[in-house]
């Protein structure tokens, strides 16, 4: 059971590039969403989805692009990136039913 | 809407020492309360969860939390720590209902010197 995985584990963007960052889960889980962690700041919420076709903004949705096109996968998209995005990205699922979130190892993303 | 306060960035503590984590929550409704830990270049994992019942949860590796409604808090303590115990707490809160998403508070430290 490979639970959520995320890639890529390291990226470097220069300003303005854009990016995907992957996050797929093998549980069957309904509900994913997409939170950034920055020093002090705990985890912020940036976008989550309860099911396939479904997407809402959390805390911080600005800069950033959800779709949910299956039930196990939930790409993150950074359009224009910035330096204010730099930040570990982390991806996390939970069945409709449960209160635990599962996470993702997390992606270290650069933005120069 | 729910918040969350770890009153300590950094908390360092001897080996063998106890050692609290402290956190406050504020919301305006009932609440689900978890501590996720995060080991250096990992993801989160789940430490405990208070969901209803007893107010004093028990969790992996010797860790306990107690649930004040009253004060609402929800401190995590050790008695006696070990080196593989530094890592990074997070406290968290959600509303009982449907929805439930987590709000975490900024983290917490944890630095065990030998």
């Amino acid at each position: 059971n490979a639970g959520v995985t995320q890639t890529p584990k390291f990226q470097v963007l220069k300003t303005g590039q854009s990016m995907t960052l992957q996050c797929a889960q093998d549980m069957n889980h309904e509900y994913m969403s997409w939170y950034r962690q920055d020093p002090g700041m705990g985890l912020r919420l940036i976008h989550y989805s309860v099911g396939a076709g479904i997407t809402d903004q959390g805390e911080v949705p600005n800069g950033y692009n959800v779709s949910r096109s299956t039930t196990e996968d939930f790409p993150l998209r950074l359009l224009s990136a910035a330096p204010s995005q730099t930040s570990v990205y982390f991806c996390a699922s939970r069945s409709s039913g449960a209160n635990v979130l599962t996470f993702g190892a997390g992606s270290r993303l650069t933005v120069l | 809407a729910q918040s969350v306060t770890q009153l300590d960035s950094q908390v360092p503590v001897f080996e063998e020492a106890p050692v609290e984590l402290r956190c406050n929550y504020s919301s305006s409704v009932s609440v689900y309360l978890f501590w996720y830990v995060q080991y250096p270049n990992q993801g989160l994992q789940l430490l405990l969860k208070y969901l209803s019942g007893s107010t004093l949860v028990k969790g992996i590796n010797g860790f306990e939390a107690e649930f004040n409604k009253s004060q609402t808090s929800f401190h995590l303590r050790k008695p006696s720590v070990h080196i593989s115990d530094t890592a990074e707490y997070f406290c968290a809160v959600s509303d009982t209902g449907a929805g439930n998403m987590l709000t975490f508070g900024g983290g917490t430290r944890l630095m065990v010197k030998p």
